[in-house]
């Protein structure tokens, strides 16, 4: 089955830029999707194919994929931005999530 | 405004069954695919099943599969999940999320869950 790989926590300094991975079997092959999850709250899209922001979704969150690593960008870090940030994909009929990483900002 | 809400959760024995609902407003649910993903507590993100618009294409995670069966009556706006020969394992809270093609698409809509415990 397929697998995501994800760190399980990421820092950042406030107003910096911090960068989460994903990473899968030629992931860049694939639409990947991210969601925040901040605590007691259900999952928002942030990013979805790749490097799309929903309305409403700041500009300074990003996305890329390529290869075997998709990024979640986040620029100019906030306090707000604290969350578990989780990747998504399809693959063979079945939905796949990363582990999950928390991203705290310092 | 798109609104989920889960209801159904609660406390059940090893074994036993519950079944889910989630009832959905502001927008067309027939027009969309919908899923069940799960999240024990302290856990991450875990895909359950995904059901496409019309029911004809319907997706099991591994873990569920032959004990959960998803199901949508489009006409009353409704998703379920009958779950069956619950184990310790199945306990978490239980989100619906909104799709578009089943399965292979974002998921653009969550409700805020609902929980279900699984204990003697």
């Amino acid at each position: 089955s397929y697998e995501l790989t994800q760190p399980l926590s990421v820092s950042v300094a406030l107003g910096q830029t911090a960068r989460i991975t994903c990473g899968g079997n030629n992931i860049g092959s694939k639409n990947v999707h991210w969601y925040q999850q901040k605590p007691g709250q259900a999952p928002v899209l942030v990013i979805y194919r790749d490097n799309n922001r929903p309305s409403g979704i700041p500009e300074r969150l990003s996305g890329s994929n390529s290869g075997n690593t998709a990024t979640l960008t986040i620029s100019r870090a906030q306090v707000g931005d604290e969350a578990d940030y989780y990747c998504q994909v399809w693959d063979s009929y079945t939905v796949v999530f990363g582990g999950g990483t928390k991203l705290t900002v310092l | 405004e798109v609104e989920l809400v889960e209801s159904g959760g609660g406390l059940v024995k090893p074994g036993g069954s519950l079944r889910l609902s989630c009832a959905a407003s502001g927008f067309t649910f027939r027009s969309y695919s919908m899923n069940w993903v799960r999240q024990a507590p302290g856990k991450g993100l875990e895909w359950v099943a995904s059901i496409s618009r019309g029911s004809d294409y319907i997706y099991y995670a591994d873990s569920v599969k032959g004990r959960f069966i998803i199901s949508r009556d489009n006409d009353k706006n409704s998703l379920y999940l009958q779950m069956n020969s619950l184990r310790a394992e199945d306990t978490a809270v239980y989100h619906c999320a909104r799709g578009w093609v089943v399965g292979a698409t974002e998921f653009d809509s969550w409700g805020q869950g609902t929980l279900v415990t699984v204990s003697s």
